[in-house]
């Protein structure tokens, strides 16, 4: 079964960091590119940030950019989301979700899903 | 960014009914398109990407058309496992954005 689980999440204060991390299995996970997206309590999706299966190709959200960092360890199957001065309205369901390019030659189009993991910014 | 603009917001419909959701682009993202559904408290699910191109599992009630700006989610018979949070999302520009969502409730 290909699968996500998300951990890391927490309550943080205002200004500390946090790191998430996204456990994948049963694919070949160096083969995709990977996201993250977050939704705040009672609201959308909002997408944050991608990498290509090398890691070495990336993109963030102008909300994040300077303060969030995406990367992975393919050897350990496992994506990160290293987040820094973090904020009250950063506060969210953090998921990671795989890119559907691979499979399908949709890009930017996110075919599996973490059960997300919850991230309160709070004193 | 390319804004995504869903209407309604929210619905009410009966098991049976044919539902129609519309999603618009601030520019023209030919059919880059993608439709997924959200239950509370679960991740999003796709349903369908390329505009019309249903995902594998997915039930053929389910269909999505549209092209350039415009793009539409059609239920044909609403099931009760259906009420729930639909998203359209485009995958053209470099940044990834979602519109606001419609909920499906019952009548």
């Amino acid at each position: 079964e290909e699968k996500l689980v998300e951990s890391g999440g927490g309550l943080v204060q205002p200004g500390r960091s946090l790191r998430l991390s996204c456990t994948a299995s049963g694919f070949t996970f160096s083969n995709y590119w990977m996201h993250w997206v977050r939704q705040a309590p009672g609201k959308g999706l909002v997408w944050i940030a991608r990498l290509d299966g090398d890691g070495n190709n990336i993109g963030y959200a102008d909300s994040v950019r300077g303060r969030f960092t995406v990367s992975r360890d393919n050897a350990k199957n496992t994506l990160y989301l290293e987040m820094t001065s973090l904020r009250g309205e950063d506060a969210a369901v953090f998921y990671c979700a795989r890119d559907g390019g691979y499979s399908s030659g949709y890009f930017d189009t996110f075919d599996l899903w973490g059960q997300g993991t919850v991230v309160t910014v709070s004193s | 960014d390319i804004q995504m603009t869903q209407s309604p917001a929210a619905l009410s419909a009966s098991v049976g009914d044919r539902v129609t959701i519309t999603c618009r682009a601030s520019q023209s993202i030919d059919i880059h398109l993608n439709w997924y559904q959200q239950k509370p408290g679960k991740a999003p699910k796709l349903l369908i990407c390329g505009a019309s191109s249903l995902q594998s599992g997915v039930p053929s009630r389910f269909s999505g058309s549209g092209s350039a700006t415009d793009f539409t989610l059609t239920i044909s018979s609403l099931q009760p496992e259906d009420f729930a949070t639909y998203y359209c999302q485009q995958s053209y520009g470099e940044v990834v954005t979602f519109g606001g969502g419609t909920k499906v409730d019952i009548k």
